[in-house]
């Protein structure tokens, strides 16, 4: 079936330093590939997205590369901020239009 | 965006009872509601998806009888964990899905976590 495996966290840096969080996934045919976020005390909410490969995604200074060869789609940003402190959770949606989620990563960026 | 709450936001109860779960989307409907569950350091596990005035769908080792999803409006779907016990102490979450909408109008609420004693 298909999976999705993310690096656990947490994952903790200091304000402006460079973000990676991996993810890695196994699943049959071309799926979509999506990260989300979830702040303290919300629900999760779509960061990115990339449909198809060599498709790059990105949203408020982070992005994510679907790699159909290496079958990842590693979430970085350049420079983080406090304000990103959150968890991630990288998914995919199969042609069955259904989602599974990786574990999620937390991240905590210290001011 | 959309918002989908839920309530309570946190719950402990003693074992053997019933605990329910409300998921509502606040402003728009939602014609199909998922609910999923997270152990730590683990997946979101889909239980089930609901279709607003039908039954719910399980999912391979969910136990309806269990886990009873209630989706009677558009805007609200309840999870009700019936004679809990301490292994289905967990963090529950809700999403919703707007009419025609794909994967990615599926809006997901702050989740529930569930302790029993």
């Amino acid at each position: 079936g298909d999976s999705v495996t993310q690096m656990e966290g947490p994952v903790t840096l200091s304000e402006e330093a460079f973000l990676t969080i991996n993810c890695t996934y196994t699943a049959t045919g071309y799926p979509s590939l999506f990260w989300y976020v979830q702040y303290p005390g919300e629900g999760l909410q779509l960061l990115l997205k990339a449909t198809k490969a060599d498709d790059k995604g990105s949203n408020k200074g982070f992005e994510a590369t679907y790699r159909k060869e290496t079958t990842s789609f590693h979430l970085e940003k350049g420079s983080v901020q406090a304000s990103d402190s959150a968890v991630y959770f990288c998914a995919l949606r199969n042609a069955g239009n259904m989602l599974t989620f990786g574990g999620g990563t937390r991240l905590m960026v210290k001011p | 965006g959309a918002v989908v709450s839920q309530h309570p936001s946190r719950v402990i109860c003693k074992s053997g009872t019933s605990v329910k779960i409300e998921c509502r989307s606040l402003d728009f409907q939602a014609t199909t509601m998922f609910w999923y569950r997270q152990f730590p350091k683990q997946s979101l596990m889909l239980m089930a998806t609901s279709n607003e005035g039908s039954k719910a769908t399980y999912e391979q080792g969910v136990e309806k009888d269990k886990f009873l999803i209630n989706h009677a409006s558009l805007t609200l779907s309840t999870l009700t964990v019936t004679s809990a016990h301490p292994e289905d102490s967990s963090f529950y979450i809700c999403s919703a899905r707007s009419l025609g909408g794909y994967q990615e109008t599926q809006y997901f609420g702050p989740g529930t976590r569930l302790l029993v004693l």
